[in-house]
C-alpha cells in the first residue's frame, strides 16, 4: 500500500523560504515519477510539480516556477520542495502524491504577516 | 494548458438515485482520471484511464468518454458516495484539474 507523509509546513511571512518533505513507503520509490499539488482552503486542486524517477526532468505550473524547486532522494525515499519568495496565494494544504496510486494526508502552508 | 470544466458543480442525490459527473476539456485526451475527497481528508484515486476503477471502489460507480467528453456514474447512489469528485487530464503538461463537482445526499 502506497504511503506518504508530508511535513514542514507552517506559517511564513511573504517573501520567505519553506522546504517541504515527503517521505514514501510501500512501493519502489526510485521507479516512479513523483508530483506536488496543492489546495488553497475552500478551493480545488492545482497541480504545481512533477519530477521523474530519475531526476531527469522536472516540470512546474507557472504559478510557481522559478519560486519553487521539486527534488527527490531515492536513497531515502524522500521527495521536497523548496519554496522560496512564498506569496500569500501560496497559502495552502500540500500534498505529494504518486498521482494514480495515493495522496500523502498534506501539510499546511500559510504565507501571512 | 487543457481546461477542464466540471457539471454540474453541486447536486443532491437520493439514495438509491443514478448520478452523473460531466468533464469536458477544452481539448481532446486520451484518458480522464477521477479522485474522490471527502471533507478533511486528502483526495484519493477513484477511477483511472476513463473506466478503470481503483482498488476498493464499489462496482456501483463506472466511467466512460472519449475525446473531450467524460463522465462518472453512480449506478445508485449511497450515502457513503457524498463528496468532491475531481477529474483530471495528464495527457498534456501541465497535468489539470477539474473545478470539482459536489455531492450531497438528499
Amino acid at each position: 500500500e502506497v504511503q506518504l507523509v508530508e511535513s514542514g509546513g507552517g506559517l511564513v511571512k511573504p517573501g520567505s523560504s519553506l522546504k517541504l518533505s515527503c517521505v514514501a513507503s510501500g512501493f519502489t520509490f526510485s521507479s516512479y515519477g513523483m508530483h506536488w499539488i496543492r489546495q488553497a482552503p475552500k478551493k480545488g486542486l492545482e497541480w504545481i510539480a512533477l519530477i521523474y524517477y530519475d531526476s531527469s526532468n522536472k516540470y512546474y505550473a507557472d504559478s510557481v516556477k522559478g519560486r519553487f524547486t521539486i527534488s527527490r532522494d531515492n536513497s531515502k525515499n524522500t521527495l521536497y520542495l523548496e519554496m522560496n519568495s512564498l506569496r500569500s496565494e501560496d497559502t495552502a494544504m500540500y500534498y505529494c502524491a504518486k498521482l494514480g496510486a495515493g495522496w500523502g494526508q498534506g501539510v499546511m502552508v500559510t504565507v501571512s504577516s | 494548458e487543457i481546461v477542464l470544466t466540471q457539471s454540474p458543480t453541486t447536486m443532491a442525490a437520493s439514495p438509491g438515485e443514478k448520478v452523473t459527473i460531466t468533464c469536458r476539456a477544452s481539448s481532446s485526451v486520451s484518458y480522464m482520471h477521477w479522485f474522490q475527497q471527502k471533507s478533511g481528508t486528502s483526495p484519493k484515486p477513484w477511477i483511472y484511464d476513463t473506466s478503470k476503477l481503483a482498488s476498493g471502489v464499489p462496482d456501483r460507480f463506472s466511467g466512460s468518454g472519449s475525446g473531450t467528453s467524460y463522465s462518472l456514474t453512480i449506478s445508485s447512489m449511497e450515502a457513503e458516495d457524498a463528496a468532491t469528485y475531481y477529474c483530471l487530464q495528464r495527457s498534456s503538461y501541465p497535468p489539470t484539474f477539474g473545478g470539482g463537482t459536489k455531492l450531497e445526499l438528499k
